[in-house]
């Protein structure tokens, strides 16, 4: 079965020190994966895909096929990072259907 | 361009009614897809129309639910006989074509409670 699996429901840092969003995925094909990120109150934005390999706000995430991984990282946190991250993404002969793991929740104390 | 337009924010129906979400895409954008949020769950596909057409149901309750996007005015995800298990955040998304060149835009969601 095709799956996302967020491990860390929870994460905490501190203002400063590097952070990394774990994401491992079941798919035995060429998924396209996305990071979406939903900051409090507000709507759930698109954060980063993997096929354009670009650096929003600092993160960048990179897909090990071999792990099945795309970790999300940014080496230095910052308070306005903290947010709900939904690693999600698309496969299995459909082109939309996004499929999402459950998110973490990430607080950057000050 | 105002994005996404989802309402209302918050629904709160009693066991048995109906509960009507709607969902307006941005403008320029033909393709509509709900999503809906458990409790403690991630984001699981409903529905994806296109104009007056369902083009995928397949994560659509076989009872009760169903989706429109009518030509004129917003999309609507109906969902009658309300029970407790339907009480979750139901989003909508909006995109230009079917690939995902552009990635969906999200609306903010309507949070359900059935009470």
């Amino acid at each position: 079965a095709q799956r996302v699996t967020q491990p860390e429901k929870l994460l905490s840092v501190f203002k400063g020190a590097p952070v990394e969003l774990k994401c491992n995925y079941s798919y035995s094909g060429s998924p396209e994966l996305f990071w979406y990120v939903q900051y409090s109150r507000q709507r759930l934005q698109l954060l980063l895909r993997h096929i354009s390999r670009e650096s929003i706000k600092g993160f960048t995430a990179d897909l090990n096929k071999g792990e099945t991984s795309f970790h999300l990282k940014k080496p230095f946190a910052q308070e306005e990072d903290s947010a709900m991250y939904y690693c999600a993404f698309i496969g299995g002969g459909s082109n939309y259907k996004l499929t999402f793991g459950k998110g973490t929740l990430l607080t950057v104390n000050p | 361009n105002a994005g996404v337009m989802q309402n209302p924010r918050h629904l709160v129906r009693r066991r048995g009614q109906e509960a009507r979400l709607r969902c307006s895409p941005m403008k320029g954008h033909s393709h509509v897809y709900w999503y809906r949020q458990l409790p403690e769950e991630g984001l699981k596909f409903m529905v994806y129309l296109q104009k007056e057409n369902i083009i995928d149901e397949s994560g659509m309750p076989k009872e009760r639910f169903s989706a429109e996007f009518p030509k004129e005015g917003p999309s609507i995800l109906r969902i009658q006989q309300v029970v407790r298990g339907d009480s979750a955040a139901y989003f909508c998304a909006s995109s230009p074509d079917v690939s995902q060149n552009y990635g969906y835009t999200f609306g903010s969601g309507t949070r359900l409670t059935v009470v």
